[in-house]
């Protein structure tokens, strides 16, 4: 079965800190997605960063880099230097096919990251 | 780039109504636009999938009389609830992913729609 697992439901970090939010996936199809979206308290999503399942290198984009480790099924998400405007949830995502060659998403529950001064 | 707009933000209705919920990718053209629905402190849950011009996929347990969906073109697509009632009420977020040659498939979300039905 397809699905992805956060298990930390929240964590705790000093500003301008390194944090890993984790995620650990599975699915048996060979192509995939993830990806990783933030929530702040507005609600709206915000796409950070992607990472395909044949993509050599890890993804990175600015201050957010995904440690994608394929033989573990992780994909974990990376902050270096937290900004108390990271503060937010934290949602990992991996697209899925589904019915008449169309894919979609599948969502974990979520890491609520608190930033600290 | 890659902007989606919701509309209205927020909609309080009394029980009965119906609700219309508007999504429009800004600066792109959308292939397929989908509808979440988000409960407090919970994780998207999927309601539906629309690509312009054909009829919605629906996920399982969502009625499709209850929440219509129409998507009238590659930049707009609608979500009705219909006879509302308090239980309906959520937080619905619409997505819409660009019609690319080299795609990969990333949804860009709107801002959210609140509704409140009393």
């Amino acid at each position: 079965a397809q699905k992805i697992t956060q298990t930390q439901p929240g964590m705790f970090v000093q500003e301008k800190e390194a944090v890993t939010l984790d995620c650990t996936y599975d699915t048996s199809d060979p192509s995939y997605g993830l990806f990783w979206y933030k929530q702040p308290s507005s609600g709206e999503m915000i796409f950070l960063i992607y990472q395909g399942s044949y993509d050599q290198q890890n993804a990175t984009e600015g201050r957010y880099s995904l440690n994608f480790q394929k033989a573990r099924k992780s994909a974990n998400l990376v902050i270096s230097a937290s900004q108390l405007g990271d503060s937010a949830m934290y949602f990992c995502a991996m697209r899925v096919p589904f019915s008449g060659g169309y894919n979609k998403l599948i969502f974990g529950a979520g890491t609520r990251l608190a930033v600290h001064p | 780039g890659a902007v989606v707009s919701q509309h209205p933000s927020w909609v309080i209705c009394k029980s009965g109504t119906s609700v219309k919920i508007e999504c429009r990718s800004l600066d792109f053209q959308a292939t397929t636009m989908f509808w979440y629905r988000q409960f407090p402190k919970q994780s998207l849950m999927l309601m539906a999938t629309s690509n312009e011009g054909s009829k919605a996929t629906y996920e399982q347990g969502v009625e499709k009389d209850k929440f219509l969906i129409n998507h009238a073109s590659l930049t707009l697509s609608t979500l009705t609830v219909t006879s509302a009632h308090p239980e309906d009420s959520s937080f619905y977020i619409c997505s819409a992913k660009a019609l690319l040659v080299h795609s990969t498939d990333t949804q860009y979300f709107g801002p959210g729609t609140r509704l409140t039905v009393l």
